[in-house]
């Protein structure tokens, strides 16, 4: 089975430029989550959706995020416009049941963003 | 909000040891914990949980222990080989989200 599917691998771009990030998740999960890394904060969880429903989004850092899920097999997430500090790797993931109950959720190998 | 900490940043061990990994969390009524290792360059992936009413379980060379007293678990892994190297992340729910610890790094010494 494919796991999680996260586009591009890597990203570098330049200030103010839009990136868009993309995830495909486990066929049948029904939950989808959006984490960013860095090496000062860790993991933190940005936004995820039930159903393609996003549930909570207070983890997106400003209007320049959004996240969108049009459809059960098809995640963005859209930084406008960029900022080094958006710099990170941006990982998305996807659970069978809400991951918290269940604990286990299924992670992309991630999209790795440079902002210059 | 929620803290979960880890005592160690880095962890090196010799292959063939035993490596223990630990994490201390603040929030006394917190009923579950679960482990994550990821790999360079990959995602974390789930390796075990534990839920409140169990102080201790095991998996294939795993080990988690509880104390709830001390607000305190621990991932063992026994007989630590070279594809253990990775970072252990405890994590834990918080309201809506589930809220990782900072991490170790565990290297393995040949």
């Amino acid at each position: 089975d494919a796991g999680v599917i996260q586009s591009p691998r890597h990203e570098v771009t330049e200030m103010g430029q839009e990136v868009t990030l993309r995830c495909k998740p486990i066929s049948g999960h029904d939950y989808l989550f959006w984490y960013r890394q860095t090496m000062m904060r860790g993991l933190e969880l940005l936004i995820y959706f039930n159903n393609n429903v996003p549930i909570d989004d207070s983890g997106m850092p400003e209007d320049r995020f959004s996240a969108k899920m049009p459809n059960a097999s098809f995640s963005t997430l859209k930084i406008q416009p960029s900022e080094p500090r958006d710099s990170a790797v941006y990982f998305c993931a996807s659970s069978l049941v809400r991951g918290l109950e269940a604990g286990e959720l299924f992670f992309g190998e991630g999209s790795r963003l440079t902002v210059l | 909000g929620e803290s979960v900490g880890l005592h160690l940043p880095t962890l090196s061990v010799q292959e063939g040891d035993n490596s223990i990994i630990n994490c201390a969390y603040s929030n006394s009524a917190s009923d579950y914990f679960i482990w994550y290792k990821q790999e360079s360059g990959k995602g974390p992936q789930f390796i075990i949980d534990i839920r409140s009413n169990m102080d201790k379980r095991q998996g294939q060379r795993v080990t988690v222990l509880l104390n709830k007293t001390v607000k305190h678990l621990s991932l063992q892994i026994a007989a630590t080989q070279p594809g253990d190297s990775a970072v252990y992340f405890c994590a834990l729910p918080w309201g809506q989200k589930l809220v990782f610890g900072q991490g170790t790094r565990l290297t393995i010494n040949p």
